[in-house]
């Protein structure tokens, strides 16, 4: 089946340090990939996506590429912010079936 | 994308009682709406999939007398816990199934509700 696979956190950053999340996933054909972000206490917001291999996605400084010969979905931010401390989901959905999600890393960033 | 709401955001119950929580979608008519449940410092868990006017489906293992789901509007998905006991207590989360993306449905979430059963 469908899997997603997240680098294990905790990730500890300084500001405007450089952030990687490796994540990689199993699945057949070209499903759409995202990534969520979960701030303490609250829902999942859709932070960005792609749907096709070589696609881009960014929002907010982050951004992540759609790597089908590494079955990759990384996510990456140039430097990041206090602000940006929080969980971050990759998840993967495959037409209309069941949204398949990572184990979630958290990201704190020290001022 | 779609606004999710939830409501309430947080609730206490006592050992015994039913909780109700709502899951209302704002922007969007949803024929299918998700529930989850997430354990401190885990992903989320699917309980349910939630579809207007027919009987929701459950995830193995979740006990459907339990957590009763109703879809009865486009716009509306409530999850009842029944006789809620202290494991129940968890974060709970609902989401729609929204735009399609490509040969995908994206998957827009709520705030999540806060149970604690005491």
């Amino acid at each position: 089946g469908n899997s997603v696979t997240q680098m294990e956190g905790p990730v500890t950053l300084s500001e405007e340090a450089f952030l990687t999340i490796n994540c990689t996933y199993t699945a057949t054909g070209y499903p759409s990939l995202f990534w969520y972000v979960q701030y303490p206490g609250e829902g999942l917001q859709l932070l960005l996506k792609a749907t096709k291999a070589d696609d881009k996605g960014s929002n907010k400084g982050f951004e992540a590429t759609y790597r089908k010969e590494t079955t990759s979905f990384h996510l990456e931010k140039g430097s990041v912010q206090v602000s940006d401390s929080a969980v971050y989901f990759c998840a993967l959905v495959k037409g209309a079936q069941k949204l398949v999600f990572g184990q979630g890393t958290r990201l704190t960033i020290n001022p | 994308g779609a606004v999710v709401s939830q409501h309430p955001s947080w609730v206490i119950c006592k050992s015994g009682t039913s909780v109700k929580i709502e899951c209302r979608s704002l922007d969007f008519q949803a024929t299918t709406m998700f529930w989850y449940r997430q354990f401190p410092k885990q992903s989320l868990m699917l309980m349910a999939t939630s579809n207007e006017g027919s009987k929701a489906t459950y995830e193995q293992g979740v006990e459907k007398d339990k957590f009763l789901i109703n879809h009865a509007s486009l716009t509306l998905s409530t999850l009842t816990v029944t006789s809620a006991h202290p494991e129940d207590s968890s974060f709970y989360i609902c989401s729609v199934r929204a735009v399609r993306t490509g040969d995908s449905y994206e998957q827009y979430f709520g705030p999540g509700t806060r149970l604690t059963v005491t």
